[in-house]
C-alpha cells in the first residue's frame, strides 16, 4: 500500500515548455486534488476531482489542465510553463466517513526558468 | 479577508512548554476542521480533526473548536524539539469535500 505517489519528484522547465505531473493512489478514494504551495501562501487548490470522470476548478486553475484517467490516477498538465508556476505541487486524495481526511503525496518541486 | 487565517509566526517555545496555535475562518457553514503538521521539505500530515464544539484530545495534542466565534485552536503540551514544524489549519466548507488552508504557523521548540 503505497498511499499517494507522485512523479517526478523534481523538474526544471524552460518558459513555454509543457509537462504533465502524474499522481496515483491505491486507497480506492473517490476524490483527488492538486495543490500548489508557495512560501507563505499555504496550500492553494488548483483542480479537484470528486469522482472518476469529473473535474472542477479550484482557487488557482489558470495555466493548468487536469485529467482523471481512472479512479486511481489524476494528472496535472502545464501546457506552456511560466516562471510564476515555479512551486511545489502536491496531489492528495480524500477518504470520507469516519476519520475523514486527506492524504498527501510527497510533492513535485517544479522550477520554471 | 482570507478565508482561513493563521499567524505565520515563528512561535518560539521552550522545550516542555505548551504551544498554542490559533486559526480563524470566515465561512460560518464550515463543517469540519483539521490540523496538519508539515516538516520542511515534506508533505503535510494530519495530526488532528475536530467536528463539533469543544475540546478533542489526542496524546499531547488538543484541538479546540468554537463555531460561534469561528476559531479553532491547537495546543501542544510538553513541546519537544521534534514538534518544530509548520502547522496548517484547514477547513472543510459546506460545499463538498474541499479543504481551504491557512498560511500556516511555524513553530520552533528550543531545547
Amino acid at each position: 500500500n503505497a498511499g499517494v505517489t507522485q512523479t517526478p519528484k523534481f523538474q526544471v522547465l524552460k518558459t513555454g515548455q509543457s509537462m504533465t505531473l502524474q499522481c496515483a493512489q491505491d486507497m480506492n478514494h473517490n476524490s483527488m486534488y492538486w495543490y500548489r504551495q508557495d512560501p507563505g501562501m499555504g496550500l492553494r487548490l488548483i483542480y479537484y476531482s470528486a469522482s472518476e470522470g469529473t473535474t472542477d476548478k479550484g482557487e488557482v486553475p489558470n495555466g493548468y489542465n487536469v485529467s482523471r484517467l481512472n479512479k486511481r490516477e489524476f494528472s496535472l498538465r502545464l501546457e506552456s510553463a511560466a516562471p510564476s508556476q515555479t512551486s511545489v505541487y502536491f496531489c492528495a486524495s480524500w477518504t470520507s466517513g469516519a476519520g475523514e481526511t486527506q492524504y498527501f503525496g510527497p510533492g513535485t518541486r517544479l522550477l520554471v526558468l | 479577508q482570507k478565508e482561513v487565517e493563521q499567524n505565520s509566526g515563528p512561535l518560539s517555545v521552550p522545550e516542555g512548554a505548551i504551544a498554542s496555535l490559533n486559526c480563524t475562518y470566515s465561512d460560518r457553514g464550515s463543517q469540519s476542521f483539521f490540523w496538519y503538521r508539515q516538516y520542511s521539505g515534506k508533505s503535510p500530515e494530519l495530526i488532528m480533526s475536530i467536528y463539533s464544539n469543544g475540546d478533542k484530545e489526542d496524546g499531547r495534542f488538543t484541538a479546540q473548536l468554537n463555531k460561534a466565534s469561528q476559531y479553532v485552536s491547537l495546543l501542544i503540551r510538553d513541546s519537544q524539539p521534534s514538534d518544530s514544524a509548520t502547522y496548517l489549519c484547514a477547513v472543510n466548507r459546506a460545499a463538498g469535500n474541499k479543504l481551504t488552508f491557512g498560511g500556516g504557523t511555524r513553530v520552533l521548540v528550543k531545547p
